[in-house]
C-alpha cells in the first residue's frame, strides 16, 4: 500500500522566518513525482511545488524549497521568508495518474 | 471560466437519499478527477476519467458511488442510499493531459456533502 506521513498536525513561525514542513512516504514504484499542495479556507487546493522522484536536484519555487531524500522517502517542504499568506493547511502528496495525499500539516503564521 | 467550478458549493442531504454532485472542468482538460476528503483528512482519490471514460476507479469506495463524464467535460458524481459516513467534501481536478507532472491538476473548490 502507498501511504504518506505528516507528523506535524500544527506548526506556526513567526513572519519573515523560515520554517521546514517534514513528509514521509512509502512505495514499491520506483518512478513517480511528488507534490507539495496548499490549501487555504476556500477549500481549493494549490499546487506549491512538485519533483520528478528520478531527479536528485531538490525544487526550488522562489520562497518554497524541497529537501528530496529518496532512499529515505522524505520529501520536507522549506519555507523562506514566511508571509502571512501562506497560513494555510499543507498536503504532501505523490504518485503519478492519481495522487495520495498526507493529513496535512496547519501552518500559522505569526505577525 | 477561469477555473475548474463545482455545484452545488453545499449540499444537505438525508441519509438514503440519491445525490448528484457536478464538475466544469477546464475547457479543452481532457482528464479529470474526483476526491474525498473527509474532516481532518487529506484528499483521497476515487476516479480518473481521459475523456469520456473511466481510467481508472478503483477508489469509488462501493456500487452506490458512479461518476459519468459523457461528452468528455462536464463530470456528475452520483452517490445512491447515501450514509452518513458519506459526509466530506469532494473535490473535482483537471488536467490537460495524462501524466500527474507534466500535467498539474487544478482544483475546484468543492462540494461540502453533508448527510443528516
Amino acid at each position: 500500500a502507498q501511504t504518506v506521513t505528516q507528523s506535524q498536525p500544527e506548526m506556526s513561525v513567526q513572519e519573515a522566518e523560515t520554517v521546514t514542513l517534514s513528509c514521509t512516504y512509502d512505495t514499491s514504484e520506483s518512478d513517480y513525482y511528488l507534490f507539495w499542495y496548499k490549501q487555504p479556507p476556500s477549500r481549493q487546493m494549490i499546487l506549491v511545488i512538485r519533483q520528478e522522484a528520478y531527479k536528485q536536484q531538490n525544487a526550488t519555487e522562489n520562497r518554497f524549497s524541497v529537501n528530496f531524500q529518496k532512499a529515505a522517502k522524505s520529501f520536507s517542504l522549506k519555507i523562506s521568508d514566511s508571509q502571512l499568506g501562506d497560513a494555510a493547511m499543507y498536503f504532501c502528496a505523490f504518485g503519478n495518474e492519481k495522487l495520495t495525499f498526507g493529513t496535512g500539516t496547519r501552518l500559522t503564521i505569526i505577525p | 471560466g477561469a477555473g475548474v467550478s463545482q455545484t452545488p458549493s453545499n449540499k444537505v442531504t438525508e441519509k438514503g437519499k440519491y445525490v448528484e454532485l457536478r464538475c466544469d472542468p477546464i475547457s479543452g482538460h481532457t482528464a479529470l478527477y474526483w476526491y474525498r476528503q473527509s474532516l481532518g483528512q487529506g484528499p483521497e482519490f476515487l476516479i480518473y476519467f481521459q475523456g469520456t471514460g473511466a481510467a481508472d476507479d478503483s477508489g469509488l469506495p462501493n456500487d452506490r458511488f458512479f461518476a459519468v463524464r459523457p461528452e468528455g467535460s462536464v463530470s456528475t458524481l452520483k452517490i445512491q442510499r447515501t450514509e452518513r459516513g458519506d459526509s466530506a467534501v469532494y473535490l473535482c481536478a483537471s488536467s490537460p493531459g495524462q501524466a500527474a507532472y507534466n500535467s498539474p491538476l487544478h482544483f475546484g473548490n468543492g462540494t461540502r456533502l453533508t448527510v443528516t
